[in-house]
């Protein structure tokens, strides 16, 4: 079946230091989304890319969907204490039409 | 107001026991779901259900299931509950109709002994 990979599964940066977490598919998506979830917290919904090479951006965040729609990165510039959490990408096709493939998911640590 | 919400947020009980986990959504959504998030926080999907139907992942032992009382809900219904169901269940919802962005309750941490 489909297998979305994450990379790193963990990061620890300093305050201030720009931090990148990778996602590869196994197969083409015809959308990937981002989820953020905070400690003890659920995940939230952050982005949806459609489009092949699409670059979108909230703020200090800029997400990317490759040209072949098989992988996508999240970038965060100057990271904060208020980014800590694990970043998930998921993109679909789970044996049901809406379920989505999580990633294993990166956990960035921000060392003030 | 809040959009998925869970109960209980908290749930310990002995392995043989039947439990269930209630989830309700008021975003008008189509389709829920049900994950399992296990200690190393990896989020498995267990289940996706519209009115129309419901898709097992093939991985979920047939001790869970879930039951939809109308289009708002989707609960959780656990048998025989084994040391291994102990982790973290969120129940989520999306639009569905081309959507596929999905919104998460506060989740249930169910802890087996």
């Amino acid at each position: 079946g489909q297998q979305v990979m994450q990379i790193p599964q963990y990061q620890h940066v300093q305050e201030g230091e720009d931090f990148t977490t990778y996602c590869n598919s196994s197969t083409t998506l015809s959308n990937i989304q981002w989820y953020k979830q905070r400690p003890g917290g659920h995940p939230v919904f952050l982005i949806q890319l459609v489009k092949s090479g699409e670059v979108k951006k909230q703020k200090r965040l800029t997400f990317q969907f490759g040209e072949a729609k098989k992988n996508s990165s999240l970038h965060i510039t100057a990271t904060q204490t208020t980014d800590v959490g694990t970043y998930f990408c998921a993109g679909p096709g789970g044996a049901g039409s809406y379920q989505l493939t999580f990633g294993k998911g990166t956990k960035l640590s921000v060392i003030p | 107001d809040t959009a998925v919400s869970q109960t209980p947020k908290y749930l310990v009980t002995q392995m043989g026991n039947d439990k269930s986990i209630k989830c309700e959504q008021n975003l008008g959504h189509d389709t829920m779901y049900w994950y399992k998030q296990d200690s190393k926080k990896f989020l498995k999907i267990m289940f996706s259900y519209n009115n129309k139907e419901l898709i097992i992942n093939e991985t979920v032992p047939n001790r869970f299931s879930p039951k939809s009382p109308d289009k708002a809900h989707l609960n959780l219904h656990i048998n025989s509950l084994e040391l291994g169901d102990s982790a973290v269940y969120f129940c989520a919802s999306s639009p569905g109709r081309s959507s596929y962005e999905q919104y998460f309750g506060p989740g249930t941490r169910l802890t087996v002994t």
